[in-house]
């Protein structure tokens, strides 16, 4: 079974600039979160989807935005780059039922 | 607010000598505390839950315990390919086990 991906691996962007990062998650999972992780801050949770819906949302400015597929299948988006939004955002996947969350191996985002 | 606290920062053993990391939560509610296990360069892996004061759950050298105040993570013999960063979390009730406040974690090095 593979596990969640997450592409792409690295991105470099700007102050300003949009950016979008991508997530599949784990065949059968419908719960997909998202989570950034920086070093002085550690994993900070940024939302949930669950079937297409937002079912929770952390305390993140509305320049975080994301949204779910009808395959699961999930998007982040952050708009206006700002330099202290370089970090690795990390998409995990969850079964129904289920507490054990399996992460993907993030994206690593650098704004300059 | 929930917070987590997670010491040491770092420790360093030599393989085969014992130690115990700490957990401490304040949170209103608390539905689940969590473990996980984060190599460098990849997302979190899932390790353990603890629903409830007084429970233990075991894995190989890993064991973890919980009290109403804080969790320890035991581990017994330890061996080189234990080094990671390990993660503490909390679930708040009610709530998804996908939103979950991490604490900064352990940076854990083993040696020969």
């Amino acid at each position: 079974k593979a596990g969640v991906t997450q592409t792409p691996r690295y991105l470099i962007k700007t102050r300003g600039q949009q950016v979008t990062l991508s997530c599949s998650p784990i065949s059968g999972h419908r719960s997909v979160s998202w989570y950034q992780q920086t070093p002085g801050q550690g994993l900070q949770f940024l939302f949930e989807y669950f079937s297409e819906t937002q079912r929770n949302k952390g305390n993140f400015p509305g320049r975080f935005s994301g949204r779910q597929f009808s395959n699961s299948r999930s998007e982040m988006n952050v708009s206006t780059l700002e330099l202290g939004d370089s970090a690795l955002y990390l998409c995990a996947s969850r079964a129904d039922r289920d507490e054990k969350l399996f992460f993907g191996s993030g994206t690593q985002l650098s704004v300059l | 607010e929930d917070q987590v606290t997670q010491s040491p920062e770092a420790l360093r053993l030599q393989e085969g000598e014992s130690s115990s990391l700490n957990c401490s939560y304040t949170v209103s509610g608390l539905r689940g505390l969590f473990w996980y296990r984060q190599d460098p360069g990849k997302g979190p892996e899932f390790l353990f839950t603890l629903y409830s004061a007084g429970e233990e759950k075991e894995k190989e050298r890993l064991k973890a315990t919980l009290t109403k105040k804080e969790s320890f993570l035991h581990i017994t013999a330890p061996k080189p390919e234990d080094s990671a960063t390990y993660l503490c979390a909390v679930q708040k009730a009610p709530g998804t086990a996908s939103k979950l406040t991490f604490g900064t974690g352990t940076r854990l090095q083993v040696t020969l």
